[in-house]
């Protein structure tokens, strides 16, 4: 069982140019999420969807764009890369309400540097 | 806007001693608080905590919630050297669009041999 997926690990972005950092889960969960977090800091909210076809912004998702066509894909688009979107991105996954299973799943993370 | 707020910013302590790190929060619609340790990759999961007064446990590791208060607290009894890591304490509440996670900006532990 795989988990949370992202790729890359690791990507050094030009300003100006564009990327899709990917995301797949393979749990079945209806809630996917997109975080940064900047050194020394917490994890902030870019976007997130809670199933697909419905996606909605959080606390940081200027300069970034998603898609949900299928459970299992959360792709998280950078259009014109600026050094401020330099940090490491997480995606993460959950179920919508407690249970046994219930707990979010972290990816291990794209660090991205934008020079 | 939900709030989480974690202090200290930073600790630095020696094996052995007992450490407490403290999580505050202001959200609106409380579903549960969450601890996390992160090392050098994606957090890992610690504990969930919804209820007041009942202290989870894992090993060295406990934690306890007081929701009329609106904080938490995790304490590390006995530190090793692999204690140390960023411990990030998140609140799930629930929104308009279903539960959402805040996470604080976290606590730094080293722990020196």
């Amino acid at each position: 069982n795989a988990g949370v997926t992202q790729t890359p690990k690791f990507r050094i972005l030009k300003i100006g140019q564009s990327m899709t950092l990917q995301c797949t889960q393979d749990m079945n969960h209806n809630y996917m999420y997109w975080y940064r977090q900047d050194p020394g800091m917490g994890l902030k909210l870019i976007y997130y969807s809670v199933g697909a076809g419905i996606t909605d912004k959080g606390e940081v998702p200027n300069g970034y764009n998603v898609s949900r066509s299928t459970t299992e894909d959360f792709p998280l688009r950078l259009e014109l890369a600026a050094p401020s979107q330099t940090s490491v991105y997480f995606c993460a996954s959950s179920y919508p309400t407690g249970g046994a299973n219930y707990g979010y799943t972290f990816g291990s993370g794209t660090r991205l540097t934008v020079v | 806007e939900d709030k989480v707020v974690q202090s200290p910013l930073s600790l630095v302590v020696h094996e052995g001693d007992t450490v407490t790190l403290n999580c505050s929060y202001e959200v609106t619609n409380f579903r549960s608080l969450l601890w996390y340790k992160q090392e050098k990759k994606a957090p890992t999961f610690l504990f969930m905590l919804t209820s007041s007064g009942i202290e989870k446990k894992s090993g060295r590791l406990s934690s306890i919630l007081d929701k009329k208060e609106l904080f938490s607290i995790l304490n590390i009894t006995a530190t090793q050297t692999g204690d140390s890591a960023i411990y990030l304490c998140a609140v799930e509440a629930w929104g308009n669009a279903g539960n959402m996670l805040t996470f604080g900006g976290g606590t730094r532990l080293m722990v020196k041999p």
